[in-house]
């Protein structure tokens, strides 16, 4: 299977639960946040975006919530399917010139 | 994303080698990247271009050089391999568009065995 990520922290799940992924961010700079989900032997995927005027902002099944304050994101998957393992970072971009990306979390769901 | 390609997904390869990865990308994007990812770490970029003619270096380029021979590829050189460049590469693209959004776009990987 794929190596990425041998040492990420893990999430294990019950399908149809709720998942909340968290990432603590570096930069209270940062003005521009991503998450993306990266399945097994595959490229990282562009999931749900966040500028940091904004606390909250909802996809489809999925919520990212943005706290400025401790310098903390979240990615809330509602209804959790088999098809939502993968592991998951986020990004911070500040002024378009530099992105800075987490490691990590490996969601696993269990039917 | 097929609409950003890597060749070859997989290599193997000696130390003191020259070899090069390759990326294409049909989004018509003018910037365009180049990542390694190593397990437990976040993606770092090794170099990044925004347009044929405007190449910079990323957080970790020593030991790698790029070419970017048209708009829509961008190729990654190990000029002299060794061990320690094992690791998953990635190409990326990005659609910038002045508001202060820039999603990034992602190859397939290609992976790469310096034995």
């Amino acid at each position: 299977g794929e190596s990425v990520g041998l040492h990420l922290p893990t999430l294990s799940v019950q399908e149809g639960d709720n998942s909340i992924i968290n990432c603590a961010y570096s930069n209270s700079a940062s003005d521009y946040f991503i998450w993306y989900k990266q399945e097994s032997g595959k490229g990282p995927q562009f999931i749900i975006d966040i500028r940091s005027n904004m606390d909250k902002r909802q996809g489809q099944r999925v919520t990212v919530l943005l706290n400025k304050t401790v310098k903390h994101l979240s990615l809330q998957i509602a209804a959790t399917q088999p098809g939502d393992s993968a592991v998951y970072f986020c990004a911070e971009g500040y002024n378009n010139n530099d992105m800075r990306f987490g490691a990590g979390t490996r969601l696993t769901v269990k039917p | 994303d097929a609409d950003v390609t890597q060749t070859p997904r997989n290599r193997i390869t000696k130390t003191g080698k020259r070899i090069m990865l390759e990326c294409s990308q049909t989004k018509g994007h003018d910037r365009m990247y180049w990542y390694r990812q190593d397990p437990g770490l976040g993606l770092r970029l090794i170099y990044y271009s925004f347009d044929v003619k405007d190449i910079n270096k990323g957080e970790i380029s020593d030991g790698y050089s790029v070419s970017r021979q048209a708009q829509a590829k961008f190729s990654l050189s190990l000029e002299s391999a060794i061990p320690n460049q094992t690791a998953l590469y990635f190409c990326a693209t990005s659609d910038f568009s002045g508001t202060g959004q820039e999603t990034q776009y992602f190859g397939p990987g290609t992976r790469l065995l310096v034995l």
